[in-house]
């Protein structure tokens, strides 16, 4: 199975400043069609997840711009620039290029 | 719009069975896959399975031994049933449409 590393595990930002989120996998994500099947899911307390970005670097619909992700085959980044309150939460990256999916462990954003 | 909506017992006695029913609504099951997802209090996200919109399931490996998941197409429900259930299966359980629509989850709680 694909194991897929996040760091850090925990972040602590102010509002306004930007935050990043590595994200690594066991071996290549690029799938036989060319593409990468890279998500990457945000969960609020409370809340059931929400996906953020398919396909490395593709934002969902209603996502703000100021998430963004890249990387290719194992390595691969969240950014978000200028975090605002919203945005507080436990950020999953997920690939599910290869059977059986799996998620990383999760990085909370926190308020500093 | 699209929605899904999980449904089953919130307390299960542990050696037992879980039955979970995913029930959909503004997409058909035989244009996109369905997952479960599980979340243990205080936890991360677990890729538990999913069924294909053709109809395959793919399985967690951890998992596979003791999981099923099926569907009726005609009443757009996907089914998950996980056996010999311990305390440690206590978790939400999240069904999701490909992670860019999320259930609002049910809590299974495996306890005598």
């Amino acid at each position: 199975d694909i194991v897929m590393t996040q760091t850090p595990l925990s972040l602590s930002v102010a509002i306004g400043q930007s935050a990043s989120i590595s994200c690594k996998s066991s071996q290549s994500l690029k799938y036989s069609d060319g593409k990468t099947y890279l998500n990457w899911v945000f969960q609020s307390p409370g809340q059931s997840p929400k996906r953020l970005i398919y396909q490395v670097s593709k934002l969902d619909s209603g996502v703000p711009d100021r998430f963004s992700g890249t990387g290719s085959e194992t390595d691969f980044t969240l950014k978000i620039s200028r975090v605002e309150a919203e945005d507080l939460g436990v950020y999953y990256c997920c690939q599910g290029s290869y059977s059986p999916y799996t998620f990383g462990a999760g990085t909370k954003l926190e308020l500093k | 719009q699209v929605q899904l909506k999980e449904s089953g017992p919130g307390l299960v006695q542990p050696s037992q069975t879980l039955s979970l029913t995913c029930t959909v609504s503004g997409f058909s099951l035989t244009s996109y896959h369905v997952h479960w997802v599980r979340q243990p209090p205080g936890k991360g996200l677990e890729w538990m399975g999913r069924i294909q919109n053709g109809g395959s399931t793919d399985y967690n490996s951890a998992l596979k031994s003791r999981l099923s998941i099926s569907r009726d197409t005609s009443k757009s429900q996907v089914f998950l049933k996980m056996n010999s259930l311990q305390t440690e299966d206590t978790a939400m359980y999240f069904c999701t449409s490909d992670f860019d629509y999320w259930g609002q989850g049910v809590m299974v709680s495996v306890s005598s």
